[in-house]
């Protein structure tokens, strides 16, 4: 149980153009997913809180206005990069709370790699 | 505020035990996690704990403190496969998860 599923796995794509990453928790419902970044040899980096039916909450220096959180059903959460640019170039992992395990424990999916030429 | 510190490597070798720290400050405590991430791919769920003690899987055992503010996963007949980073993650009183840089693991032959 508890499997999260993200797609795509990999994409490149050019500069300017913007890019939607799906998470779905398939055996379980997921009222808060999360979204995070990781650089290379870097820790893992909490982009934003994403609640079914509400707005997502960004951390501090997160764009909302570029990574766009859309979390329409209880086992659905996309995030798109909206004109993407190298610098957005990146390893993208969502994880969603299941709240009949421990205190709501976070699976993760298995990421998207973006490479922004 | 809260604070969680690990080592940043370690190294074992193959059939060892090894022992991973983590010590942290908090206000809110929900639990804490540990999960282990291999390198390229998103982390997996290790162990929970909410209560003081040692909570045994096969091969890896996590153990709480709450009064130290101390945690530690502990790994047995250590396997090449098991060469990963180990990140440990404070639950707040929010629910919501602060993590740990994150320790390496390196284990030789």
């Amino acid at each position: 149980g508890a499997v999260v599923s993200q797609h795509p796995s990999w994409v490149i794509c050019k500069s300017g153009t913007s890019v939607k990453i799906e998470c779905r928790s398939l055996d379980f419902q997921a009222t808060t997913m999360f979204w995070y970044r990781q650089f290379p040899k870097q820790s893992l980096m909490l982009m934003a809180t994403s609640n079914e039916g509400s707005k997502a909450t960004y951390e501090q220096g997160v764009e909302k206005d570029k990574f766009l959180i859309n979390h329409a059903s209880l086992t659905l959460s996309t995030l798109t990069v909206t004109s993407a640019h190298p610098e957005d170039s990146s390893f993208y992992i969502c994880s969603a709370r299941d709240l009949g395990q421990d205190a709501g424990t976070q699976y993760f999916g298995p990421g998207t790699r973006l490479l922004v030429l | 505020g809260q604070n969680i510190d690990q080592p940043t490597e370690m190294t074992a070798t193959e059939g060892a035990i090894v022992q991973i720290n983590c010590t942290y400050q908090t206000s809110g405590f929900n639990g804490l996690f540990w999960y282990q991430q291999h390198a390229g791919e998103a982390p997996t769920f290790l162990s929970y704990n909410v209560l003081d003690g040692l909570e045994e899987k096969g091969r890896f055992s996590s153990f709480l403190s709450r009064s130290k503010g101390y945690s530690y996963l502990l790994l047995k007949e250590l396997q090449m496969k098991d060469s990963a980073s180990y990140l440990c993650a404070l639950m707040d009183s929010n629910y919501q998860l602060i993590w740990g840089a994150g320790t390496k693991l390196i284990i030789k032959p």
